[in-house]
């Protein structure tokens, strides 16, 4: 079975506060695509990142990174001095190519910045 | 700019009335997809599209029904017999995904249904 955990449904920082956003995931198909996309008020889910599983970089795009663990099946998501603009949900999702291609996102983070 | 429209923004359906959501794309993507979202539930893909004229069902496609007529478009209808209709619906596009490659999904701003 596929499955995406967030297992924070809600977090509340203050502004300037780093914090980390958890994603596990389970598959057992050995290449497989992980992203991550941010939804504002505004609804539309917009893509953050994108990593493949034989890829384990970190990586790092300004206030942004990004830490994928496949000995412990996770693809954390920090935000570095977080702003209020940074409020929003943000969903893991999962995509193997062995089977048809859909994604299988989580239930999402709701992550509130306060000024 | 390329992009992915999805009207209404707000819809209201009466008892037992078939209503169509409407998505258009101009980014030159293949797959279109429909997903539907419950507050706590994340997204749940209701069906999806990796070409023109064909489609698949997705997790919770009962009551709903879609056509793919052309590539640019990829209607949706909630029809009489999806007794929770009150959610939001997210219609989304990408590159035909393919062995080898994956292609992240681009994504309208939604609309709401409601029931009267």
């Amino acid at each position: 079975a596929q499955k995406v955990t967030q297992a924070q449904t809600e977090i509340s920082v203050v502004e300037k506060e780093d914090v980390t956003l958890d994603c596990v995931y389970e598959t057992r198909d050995t290449t497989y695509y992980l992203f991550w996309y941010k939804q504002p008020p505004s609804g539309e889910l917009v893509f953050l990142i994108r990593r493949n599983s034989f890829d384990e970089q970190n990586e790092i795009s300004g206030r942004y990174s990004w830490n994928f663990q496949k000995s412990t099946s996770s693809f954390n998501f920090t935000i570095t001095a977080s702003q209020v603009v940074d409020s929003a949900v943000y969903f893991c999702a999962l995509i193997t190519l062995a089977g048809t291609y859909k994604y299988i996102f989580g239930t999402g983070t709701r992550l509130k910045v306060l000024a | 700019d390329g992009g992915i429209t999805q009207s209404p923004k707000y819809l209201f359906r009466k008892e037992g009335q078939n209503v169509t959501l409407s998505c258009e794309q101009n980014l030159n993507h293949d797959a279109m997809y429909w997903y539907r979202q419950d507050p706590g539930q994340g997204l749940r893909l209701i069906y999806y599209s990796q070409i023109v004229n064909d489609f698949q069902k997705g997790d919770i496609a009962e009551g709903y029904s879609v056509s793919r007529e052309k590539k640019e478009s990829f209607p949706l209808t909630v029809t009489s017999a999806q007794k929770n209709p009150t959610a939001f619906y997210l219609c989304a596009s990408s590159k035909r995904q393919g062995a080898g490659s994956n292609q992240p999904q681009h994504f309208g701003d939604g609309t709401r249904l409601s029931i009267l």
